[in-house]
Order: structure tokens, then sequence, then C-alpha cells
């Protein structure tokens, strides 16, 4: 009964390298969610993802940030050319949908902790 | 634009007393109402919900708090312990609207439970 799990749970970077965060949601859930966490603050919501598609993806930065959840495998975030001020946690969270009832409670991953050089 | 609002940034209070934290929104479109307990180092985890039909809901030591009129919720800790020391995070959704699906959270609030 594993929860959501990302991985890695620490990333380290230089300036201008690329990052990739990946996240497999729990059994059962098709909806991924990716929030940042800057430090001492709240989480934002980036994107919003179902299978092979990108739902709603107002939440993140239009260069150098890249979503997808393919069809089979994991959902990955990806941040190309990192900057110091990408230093975050980013979380990761899925869902199910429940038909007839409109609630989607949102279940977090760990985390991966980004920290760029 | 901030469309929750989440008050104090930090609490401390004694064991067995009960903090209460404060969460306003904006949007009337907002239908579920949840908070988060964060421990460092870990993601946010559910603790309780709230849908605005209800005006309280209990789930152990935990109260949620609901005025719709003033576009208020608040989170309540009866018998505090030490083990509740965390950040606390209100969050807010609209259900229902795939564009609506994500969490708006409040800037959360570091409670301090001393023994």
């Amino acid at each position: 009964n594993a929860g959501v799990m990302q991985n890695p749970r620490h990333l380290v970077r230089r300036r201008g390298q690329e990052a990739r965060l990946r996240c497999s949601p729990m059994k059962g859930h098709s909806h991924v969610y990716w929030y940042r966490q800057l430090p001492e603050e709240g989480l934002k919501f980036m994107v919003y993802l179902q299978k092979e598609n990108i739902i709603d993806e107002s939440g993140m930065p239009k260069e150098r940030f890249s979503a997808e959840f393919p069809k089979e495998g994991p959902s990955i975030l990806r941040i190309q050319q990192v900057v110091r001020g990408d230093s975050a946690a980013y979380f990761c969270a899925s869902s199910r949908t429940l038909a007839g009832f409109s609630t989607d409670t949102q279940y977090f991953g760990p985390g991966t902790r980004l920290t760029v050089l | 634009q901030q469309q929750v609002k989440q008050s104090p940034q930090s609490l401390i209070v004694q064991k067995g007393g009960i903090p209460i934290i404060n969460c306003a929104y904006e949007n009337t479109a907002f239908d579920y109402f949840p908070w988060y307990q964060q421990f460092p180092g870990k993601g946010p985890a559910l603790l309780i919900a709230i849908r605005p039909d209800v005006s309280e809901k209990k789930e152990g030591r935990f109260t949620i708090s609901f005025n719709k009129s003033a576009k208020q919720f608040s989170l309540h800790i009866m018998d505090s312990q030490p083990g509740d020391s965390a950040t606390y995070f209100c969050a807010a959704l609209r259900t229902g609207e795939t564009s609506g699906s994500r969490l708006t959270f409040g800037e959360g609030t570091q409670l301090t439970v001393n023994p």
C-alpha cells in the first residue's frame, strides 16, 4: 500500500545543468500535480497532469520548465539550465477520479529538495 | 494574488492548550477546504477537510469551523501535544472542474507545543 513516491529525495545541481524529478502516484491514481515550496513559504501549484495529457500548466514558468506523465512510468518534472532561484522543495501529489463525488483528495509525496549551487 | 490568507505565521502553546489557526479566502467558487500537516523534511499530510455545506467537522482532536458568509475557516487542536509541533497549511480547491483542481495554499503556521 505504497503512497506517492518521489525520487531523488535530494538533488544537487550546478547552475546551467538539468534537473529531472520523478513521481510515481499512488496505486489507482491517475491524476498528478506538482507543487513548489520555496524556503519558509507555502506550496504553489505548478502543473496538473493526467496520463499523456497536461491539463493545467498555468502555474509553471514558461521557460526552462516542462512536465510529462507518460502512459507507462512515472511523471517527470524537468528543469533545464537551472538557476539558484530554482532551489526549493518540489512536491508531487496524486488523486483518483471519484465517480459521483466531486472531492479530489490529493495525497503528497515526500518531496525532492533541489539545491542549485 | 494571494487567494488564501493564513494567520498567525507562528504559534506557541503549552501542552494541553488549544491552538487556533485561521484562514480566509477570496474566491467564492472554492468548495473544498483541507488542512495539511507538515513535519520538517516531509511532505504535507492531509489532516482533515470540510465542505461549505457544514459549519463544523471534528476528527479526533482536530476541529474545523467554517463560516461561509465571512469566507473564513479555522483549525482547532484540542489537548495539544508536543508531537503536534509542525507546520500547518490550510488550502482551498474548486472541485468538479478540470481547471480548478489545483490546491491553493495558505502561507502556513508553524506550531510549537511546549511540554
